[in-house]
């Protein structure tokens, strides 16, 4: 099946700081989603990216779809202390399969 | 709130015991994806149904099966519970036509004593 690979794993970051989180995968998708959750809540749906190349911004977020359709990459800029969590990425093609995920820490 | 409902909420059974998980999807969406997500670790991919049949499966043990029921909403039976199978359950839905985007219900915390 699909397997994502989401770096890095886990990030610690002073308030106002950039991050960059991406993920490739061995196989393509037309889809890919980008999720953060919070601690024992369901994964909430940051950006959906439908086309190769597409680049979409929501907010402080900016998120891009490989052009190769294999990888994806999130940007959030001027981080801030309730942007901490876990961010997942996903690949949908027939299902959808997830990362393992980017735990961001943010320190005021 | 994301119009996925899950419920329970939170479960605590014995081992080896079986226990049934539901899983409302939004208004109008096919498809139902079935995860879990262990103690700080990712979300695994288990089972997804669409309107009523199995659509792919993931790493889904044989103790646990799903079926999705003709007015779409899925239940989830875990069987023969083991201390490991403590976890979340979450589902999502997706309106399963076209390009679209699936949403996540609020999760089951089974905890398997």
């Amino acid at each position: 099946g699909q397997q994502l690979n989401q770096s890095p794993q886990s990030m610690f970051i002073q308030e106002g700081e950039d991050v960059s989180m991406n993920c490739t995968s061995s196989s393509i998708f037309n889809t890919w989603l980008w999720y953060k959750q919070d601690p024992g809540e369901g994964p909430v749906l940051l950006i959906a990216l439908y086309k190769a190349g597409e680049l979409t911004s929501n907010g402080r977020l900016t998120a891009q779809f490989g052009i190769t359709r294999k990888d994806s990459f999130l940007n959030i800029s001027a981080s801030i202390p309730s942007d901490v969590g876990i961010y997942f990425c996903a690949g949908q093609l027939y299902d959808m399969r997830f990362g393992a995920g980017t735990r961001l820490t943010v320190k005021p | 709130d994301s119009g996925v409902t899950q419920t329970p909420k939170h479960l605590i059974t014995a081992t080896g015991q079986r226990v049934t998980l539901r899983c409302s999807p939004r208004s109008g969406d096919l498809s139902v994806y079935w995860y879990q997500q262990s103690l700080d670790q990712g979300l695994q991919f288990l089972i997804q149904y669409y309107n009523g049949e199995e659509r792919a499966k993931g790493n889904i043990l044989e103790r646990f099966s799903a079926q999705q029921f003709p007015d779409l909403h899925s239940e989830l039976n875990l069987s023969s519970l083991e201390l490991g199978d403590s976890a979340l359950y979450f589902c999502a839905s997706r309106s399963g036509t076209g390009v679209t985007e699936a949403f996540f219900g609020q999760g089951t915390r089974l905890t398997v004593v």
